[in-house]
């Protein structure tokens, strides 16, 4: 079983609609957890960062974490054809800064 | 949010040459920096961890006399490939956490080896 868990995608969602990816992971130690974006050819780009249960909101970005069913989603409000990208989920496993352990990422298209 | 310099952006080498890639935290001191690498189509995957004043420690399969990493100062962690081959074309990314612990990448370094 991988660590963290992605569905590859492509997710397809029209402009304006809300985009719903999600993400487990298998280490109870999980600590930090976070969304990135990643273009083609380009780094991450962080987007999110959460590490208590319940729902962080950012704009038109809010991250979702359910330690108990080792579950952390994030929802795109008003997609737009910019937010089409590669979205990876990672988390920290313990305290302190810790290296981050990636999903394979999904794939976001926003059909304009 | 925080920036995290690299350089260069891209490089292209002879096999059997050695290519130093530098990581800068620009707006605040990392103690701890976080060498990736990434293929096509797959996602990263650390290599070493970069530790200030200190020897970085490498994942399990990483050679540490191929991938010599020094961390310098509080701010610059620098990633040697040395006796490159074109096996070690990808794209190198390094990563620094603030101390709220949030991770930042650098732009990312395309190293293509021919």
């Amino acid at each position: 079983q991988k660590e963290v868990e992605q569905n590859s995608g492509p997710l397809s969602v029209p402009e304006g609609a809300i985009a719903s990816l999600n993400c487990t992971y298998s280490d109870r130690g999980s600590q930090s957890f976070f969304w990135y974006r990643q273009y083609s050819g380009k780094s991450p780009e962080l987007i999110m960062f959460i590490y208590s249960n319940g729902d962080k909101e950012d704009g038109r970005f809010t991250a979702q974490l359910n330690k108990a069913s080792q579950y952390v989603s994030l929802l795109i409000r008003d997609s737009q054809p910019s937010d089409s990208a590669t979205y990876l989920c990672a988390v920290s496993i313990g305290t302190g800064r810790r290296a981050l352990t990636f999903g394979s990422g999904t794939r976001l298209q926003v059909q304009p | 949010g925080a920036v995290v310099s690299q350089h260069p952006s891209w490089v292209i080498c002879k096999s059997g040459t050695s290519v130093k890639i530098e990581c800068r935290s620009l707006d605040f001191q990392a103690t701890t920096m976080f060498w990736y690498r990434q293929f096509p189509k797959q996602s990263l995957m650390l290599m070493a961890t970069s530790n200030e004043g200190s020897k970085a420690t490498y994942e399990q399969g990483v050679e540490k006399d191929k991938f010599l990493i020094n961390h310098a100062s509080l701010t610059l962690s620098t990633l040697t490939v040395t006796s490159a081959h074109p096996e070690d074309s990808s794209f190198y990314i390094c990563s620094a956490p603030t101390a709220t612990y949030e991770q930042y990448f650098g732009p990312g370094t395309r190293l293509t080896v021919t």
